[in-house]
This record gives structure tokens, C-alpha cells and sequence, in this order.
């Protein structure tokens, strides 16, 4: 069974652009949660989407936003980028909300932001 | 805000040695606790899960919950150099976000051979 796969698997960017990275949940999963980790605040929780309705929103700000889509892949958009946005952005999937203990990580979108 | 803390390390043991990784909640009603190992430059793997106090044994990996505590550990015995990584405590509270995991900031294990 094919694992979570995420797009691209490195970016650079410049400050003011905005960016879309990808995420295909492992086949028949249908809950998708996306996070960023970075050196200084470790893993944080942006949203969570399940049958395509976010569920769950970390604190961040507006400029990042999500969608997912019928067949439970997932975009996650961040706007206006700045420095600090730097980041390793990882989607999870599991089965449903309720399958928490099967939430398998993807390998992540290394973004750099100049 | 709730809080998922873990002891900030590193840690070093030997191979063969007994690992102990330690992590406590903020949240009384968090329900469910897992263990990831990620590897430098790789995402989290989920190597534990555990619902219930007590223990939960998984080859050479076990997990102790105390709820009343609000206290989790991961035991890796007869450490191996491949066990080198950082382990991070998750925590998920359910209710409303059921679909979330509080993560710890993890703690880096080496163990020398």
C-alpha cells in the first residue's frame, strides 16, 4: 500500500509570494491534517480536514488556508509568505478523526522562504 | 493552551542499555498518547500508541501511561544504534478535535555503540 505522498518535496520561495503544496493520503484514507515543524516550535497543528470540511484550525494566521477535495487529497496555501514560514510542512492522514492511532506522516515539503 | 512536555535531552546510553523517554500533559482529558521516532531529515513514524494506564509492550519498545500523574514514558531496551532519533510525545484530547495531536518537542536519543 502506497504511503502519504506530498508535493513538491522542496520549495524555495520569496517573501510576499504565496505557495500550494499537495497531499495524497494513503488509499482509503479520508482524514487529512496538516503540520509544520520548525527547529524553534517543534511540530504545530495548522487544520485537519475529514470528507472535505476542516474540522479543526491550529493558531495561525489567515494567510494560511487549506482544502481538500472529493477523492481526500489535500492543498494547503499559504499567502503573502515571510521568513519565518520557513518551514517543514507534514500532512498525515488516518482513516477518520476517530482513527487518530493511524495517523501515518508523509515526508513532508521542505520550504524555504528568501 | 495545553502543554505536552518532554524531557529536553539529549539522551546517550549504550547500546544494549535501557532508553527512557519521559513526557507529561497539560490536559486531564487527554484519551489517547502516542510515540513518534523521526529520523534526521525524515518525518515522524508512529512506532506506540497507548489509551489505558498501565503498560503497553511492543518488541523491544514500551509505553507506561499514568493518567492521575498525567505522566507517559517509552522504555527501549537493549538499545541499538539504529534507535538513534528524536522520539516526540503526541497526545490527542478528543471531543472536538479528535483529529488533533499536541505534539512535545521531542528528545534526541543517541546510543553509542
Amino acid at each position: 500500500k502506497a504511503g502519504v505522498t506530498q508535493t513538491p518535496r522542496y520549495l524555495i520561495k520569496t517573501r510576499g509570494q504565496q505557495v500550494t503544496l499537495s497531499c495524497s493520503p494513503i488509499s482509503g484514507h479520508r482524514s487529512v491534517s496538516w503540520y509544520q515543524q520548525t527547529p524553534g516550535q517543534g511540530l504545530q497543528f495548522l487544520f485537519e480536514y475529514f470528507s472535505e470540511t476542516q474540522r479543526n484550525k491550529g493558531n495561525f494566521p489567515g494567510r494560511f488556508s487549506g482544502r481538500q477535495f472529493s477523492n481526500s487529497r489535500s492543498e494547503m496555501n499559504v499567502s503573502t509568505l515571510e521568513l519565518g514560514d520557513s518551514a517543514l510542512y507534514l500532512c498525515a492522514s488516518s482513516l477518520s478523526p476517530a482513527k487518530t492511532y493511524e495517523q501515518y506522516f508523509g515526508p513532508g515539503t521542505r520550504l524555504t522562504v528568501t | 493552551q495545553k502543554e505536552v512536555e518532554q524531557n529536553s535531552g539529549p539522551l546517550s546510553v549504550p547500546e544494549g542499555a535501557i532508553a527512557s523517554l519521559n513526557c507529561t500533559y497539560s490536559d486531564r482529558g487527554s484519551q489517547s498518547f502516542f510515540w513518534y521516532r523521526q529520523y534526521s531529515g525524515k518525518s515522524p513514524e508512529l512506532i506506540m500508541f497507548i489509551y489505558s494506564n498501565g503498560d503497553k509492550e511492543d518488541g523491544r519498545f514500551t509505553a507506561q501511561l499514568n493518567k492521575a500523574s498525567q505522566y507517559v514514558s517509552l522504555l527501549i531496551r537493549d538499545s541499538q544504534p539504529s534507535d538513534s532519533a528524536t522520539y516526540l510525545c503526541a497526545v490527542n484530547t478528543g471531543g472536538s478535535t479528535l483529529g488533533r495531536l499536541y505534539f512535545g518537542r521531542g528528545t534526541q536519543l543517541t546510543v553509542w555503540p
